[in-house]
């Protein structure tokens, strides 16, 4: 089946710092992609929308200067979290959506981000 | 707006038995309705689907229904095992959108 990868799969970094996830679809082109954040023990929140080619779509309350996507292909999304800080520490997801017939959309394994 | 509540855990069950974890929602239009299964560590995988009403979705001995008079999808497995201790999410996502509501969560302890 498609498979989504993230890397890297777990960074720490000091604060202050910024730090870069990429999101791939490995055996599919992903006209969409998704970011989301996952805080211990709760839910995926969606913090924004990434359309190849264009400009993110951010969730209401999400700093948009804070945390950077570019969608620079069909097949790479990247998340920035510049100027990190402790509390910027989570889970994050990315998912990828495959179009066409079978739209389907495709998670990948996530990345913990700790910031000292 | 759209929504998803999901019975709060933590469920502790001993192996080889039944599972019913409650999925309610709350959504315009006709969505679609997933369960997601996230193992320790893990990221999501999809366990199963449904697109329209009274379809059933199914697998890995999981099962769920797409009940619209009740606006329900609950999961239920009838014999479980040490191996599906997870968090389970129930989700929605409206047509074409793909933007997914998840709910909170419930996490799921089996006991040998």
């Amino acid at each position: 089946g498609a498979v989504v990868s993230q890397h890297p799969s777990w960074v720490i970094c000091k604060s202050g710092t910024s730090v870069k996830i990429e999101c791939r679809s490995l055996d599919f082109q992903a006209t969409t992609m998704f970011w989301y954040r996952q805080f211990p023990k709760q839910s995926l929140m969606l913090m924004a929308t990434s359309n190849e080619g264009s400009k993110a779509t951010y969730e209401q309350g999400v700093e948009k200067d804070k945390f950077l996507i570019n969608h620079a292909s069909l097949t790479l999304s990247t998340l920035t979290v510049t100027s990190a800080h402790p509390e910027d520490s989570s889970f994050y997801i990315c998912s990828a959506r495959t179009g066409g017939d079978a739209d389907t959309q495709y998670f990948g394994p996530g990345t913990r981000l700790t910031v000292l | 707006g759209n929504s998803v509540t999901q019975m709060e855990g933590p469920v502790t069950l001993s192996e080889e038995a039944f599972l019913t974890i409650n999925c309610t929602y709350t959504a315009t239009g006709y969505p679609s309705l997933f369960w997601y299964v996230q193992y320790p560590g893990e990221g999501l995988q999809l366990l199963l689907k449904a697109t329209k009403a009274d379809d059933k979705g199914s697998n890995k001995g999981f099962e769920a229904t797409y009940r619209k008079e009740t606006t329900s999808f609950h999961l239920e497995k009838g014999s479980v095992q040490v191996s599906d201790s997870a968090v389970y999410f129930c989700a929605l996502s409206n047509t074409g959108g793909f933007k997914t509501i998840f709910g909170a969560g419930t996490r799921l302890f089996v006991k040998a």
